[in-house]
């Protein structure tokens, strides 16, 4: 069974400019999270998408966004970008029952100049 | 309030040495899951075990070993024999069955960097 998958895996863009970020889950999987590390914040989730819905945000800004599809594909857009938005962005998935375990994709590398 | 705690921020031991990963929590769930991920210089989180808050069994894989203790709320990981391979941030994660939303967030501790040399 494939893993999760992750496009593009690295980005560069500059302050301003908006992102879309791509995550494929594992086959069967309902949820797909999406959590931003950097070094002083360390992992923190961002949002949970189930069913296309949005089941749960973290305490991030609306400038980050997302969406999911009906194969469970989901996307995440970062607008306005600021310097403090490079991060690495990993996404999850699970089958969506609270507390399944979630297996994270590569992640996505941004860096914004 | 929900919070996971890795007080070690950096390890280093040399192959074949035993090493254990501190972790300690806290939740005011009766009810919670945590977890154990190795995130390698790639960069992917690598699940590595799930436990649950009813199970106080000591598990081991390989050589890999779990002691999860609800008195002291900690949940160490210790390896035995370490090898280089096994370099990477581990962190450990807290995730509550019966939040406010119903949902998966896993609540992340700020990881310890091991690094094992030959």
């Amino acid at each position: 069974k494939a893993g999760v998958t992750q496009t593009p895996r690295y980005l560069i863009k500059t302050r301003g400019q908006q992102v879309t970020l791509s995550c494929s889950p594992i086959s069967g999987h309902r949820s797909v999270s999406w959590y931003q590390q950097t070094p002083g914040q360390g992992l923190q989730f961002l949002f949970e998408y189930f069913s296309e819905t949005q089941r749960n945000k973290g305490n991030f800004p609306g400038r980050f966004s997302g969406r999911q599809f009906s194969n469970s594909r989901s996307e995440m857009n970062v607008s306005t970008l600021e310097l403090g938005d490079s991060a690495l962005y990993l996404c999850a998935s699970s089958l969506g029952q609270p507390t399944d375990t979630q297996y994270f994709g590569p992640g996505t590398r941004l860096t914004v100049l | 309030a929900q919070k996971v705690t890795q007080a070690q921020t950096e390890i280093s031991v040399v192959e074949k040495e035993d090493v254990t990963l501190d972790c300690v929590y806290e939740t005011r769930d009766t009810t919670y899951y945590l977890f154990w991920y190795k995130q390698p210089p790639s960069g992917e989180l690598v699940f590595l075990i799930r436990r649950n808050s009813f199970d106080e069994q000591n598990e081991i894989s390989g050589r890999y070993s779990w002691n999860f203790q609800k008195s002291t709320s900690s949940f160490n990981f210790t390896i035995t024999a370490s090898q280089v391979v096994d370099s990477a941030v581990y962190f450990c994660a807290l995730s509550e069955a019966w939040g406010p939303y119903n949902t998966d967030k896993l609540i992340f501790g700020t990881g310890t960097r091991l690094q094992v040399f030959p």
